[in-house]
């Protein structure tokens, strides 16, 4: 139990342009998911945390007009990177609680952005 | 703040030979200790937890005391393959709150 998947897995787009990233939870409703970003052989870094049917809620830092986060339902929470520069490449991972699981997270299995 | 600070890696053993992962933490009240392993280009698993003093989390043979007395959470196991060669990142999260605070990880590398 307790999976979340991420789709895709990697993805190329040219600067300028959006690209969109899903986490689902598959087997439990997730009512808080998170989006972090990670950079080569560092650690996690939260960008946001989004309960559903509410606005997420950024980091410090955090560019919330580029990196648009929705939380519509029990299973669904989406990235949007918009307008897309190099220096978003990055490896982007998605975790998921819920009331069945409360106060721990499960990791998606990430999505390698790269942007040309 | 809340802080984990873990060994830093990489560390790089032979088949077999027994590990150790240090992990202390700094935390206002009583948090949950958690160890997650990450293989070479995938998300994060949770390997173990443990959510008060004393407590001992075991998984695939890794196991993790919670020590409040000395605010570690320290990671073994006695024999490992060139399977568990991994990222392993420490973390806490606070009671009641689900955000979760991590060390830098540390790569651990087993050859045959």
């Amino acid at each position: 139990g307790a999976v979340v998947s991420q789709h895709p897995s990697w993805v190329i787009c040219k600067s300028g342009t959006s690209v969109k990233i899903e986490c689902r939870s598959l087997d439990f409703q997730a009512t808080t998911m998170f989006w972090y970003r990670q950079f080569p052989k560092q650690s996690l870094m939260l960008m946001a945390t989004s309960n559903e049917g509410s606005k997420a809620t950024y980091e410090q830092g955090v560019e919330k007009d580029k990196f648009l986060i929705n939380h519509a339902s029990l299973t669904l929470s989406t990235l949007t990177v918009t307008s897309a520069h190099p220096e978003d490449s990055s490896f982007y991972i998605c975790s998921a609680s819920g009331r069945s699981i409360p106060y721990e997270q499960y990791f998606g299995p990430g999505t390698r952005l790269t942007v040309t | 703040g809340d802080s984990v600070t873990q060994m830093e890696g990489p560390v790089t053993l032979s088949e077999e030979a027994f590990l150790t992962i240090n992990c202390t933490y700094t935390a206002t009240g009583y948090p949950s200790l958690f160890w997650y392993v990450q293989y070479p280009g995938e998300g994060l698993q949770l390997l173990l937890k443990a959510t008060k003093a004393d407590d001992k989390g075991s998984n695939k043979g890794f196991e993790a005391t919670y020590r409040k007395e000395t605010t570690s959470f320290h990671l073994e196991k006695g024999s490992v393959q060139v399977s568990d060669s991994a990222v392993y990142f420490c973390a806490l999260n606070k009671f009641n709150d689900y955000k979760l605070s991590f060390g830098a990880g540390t790569t651990v590398t087993v050859r045959a």
